[in-house]
């Protein structure tokens, strides 16, 4: 099983949905997670950290299940503009990046 | 824009040249990382340094020799690399020494290998 595991994708959506991920990771002992957005050819930029009580930033809202050991991000009134790949970050002792979740916005 | 520099952007060499990723950060942070990532697939870390000591190297082949001359440039040494080495090379850095999840990437090297 990988450390870190998402779904793929591609997620395609029209402008204004609601799109929601997913990650697990399987290390009980993960210490913090994050979220990364990644655009073609670009390099990660950090979107968000994700705390046990979830938070939200805007359309952005990130919730952690340490029982389930799972993440997610929820992204809502989607923007042409969120087209990119989403990864979800797992510090244990290092950070394990998972492969990443392709969105694909459409007018 | 990024804060954290990398040069050359984009780098060919033959399996036998000799060449430096360069890397430099001014936020006055204490650890710096080196990544790889091949197309379609996330970064690999293969190196961390951390207050200007090398805290991780990730079983990554001789070939590849990091060096941290002070605590704003990381650079990466190059030689006889193989073609399964062709890549985005990503520098990173974080405030604190050791991993916090909070990285600054550099916009990335691209290696090609002849």
């Amino acid at each position: 099983r990988k450390e870190v595991e998402q779904d793929p994708g591609p997620f395609n959506v029209p402008e204004g949905a609601t799109v929601a991920f997913n990650c697990t990771y399987s290390n009980s002992a993960s210490q913090s997670f994050f979220w990364y957005r990644q655009d073609c050819r670009k390099e990660p930029k950090l979107l968000m950290s994700v705390y046990s009580s979830g938070n939200e930033d805007g359309r952005f809202t990130a919730q952690l299940n340490r029982a389930s050991q799972y993440i997610s991000l929820l992204i809502r009134d989607s923007k042409l503009s969120d087209s990119a790949t989403y990864l979800c970050v797992v510090n244990t002792d290092k950070l394990i990046f998972g492969t990443g979740t392709r969105l694909q916005v459409f007018p | 824009d990024t804060e954290v520099t990398q040069t050359p952007k984009h780098l060919v060499m033959g399996m036998t040249n000799k060449k430096s990723l360069k890397c430099e950060q001014h936020m006055g942070h204490r650890a710096m990382y080196w990544y790889k990532q091949k197309a379609k697939k996330p970064p690999e870390l293969m190196f961390v340094y951390s207050y200007e000591k090398l805290s991780i190297n990730e079983s990554v082949p001789s070939r590849f020799s990091p060096e941290c001359p002070n605590s704003s440039l990381l650079n990466l040494h190059l030689h006889a690399l193989q073609p399964e080495d062709s890549a985005l090379y990503l520098c990173a850095s974080s405030r604190q020494g050791g991993d916090t999840g909070e990285l600054f990437f550099g916009e990335g090297s691209r290696l090609t290998v002849l």
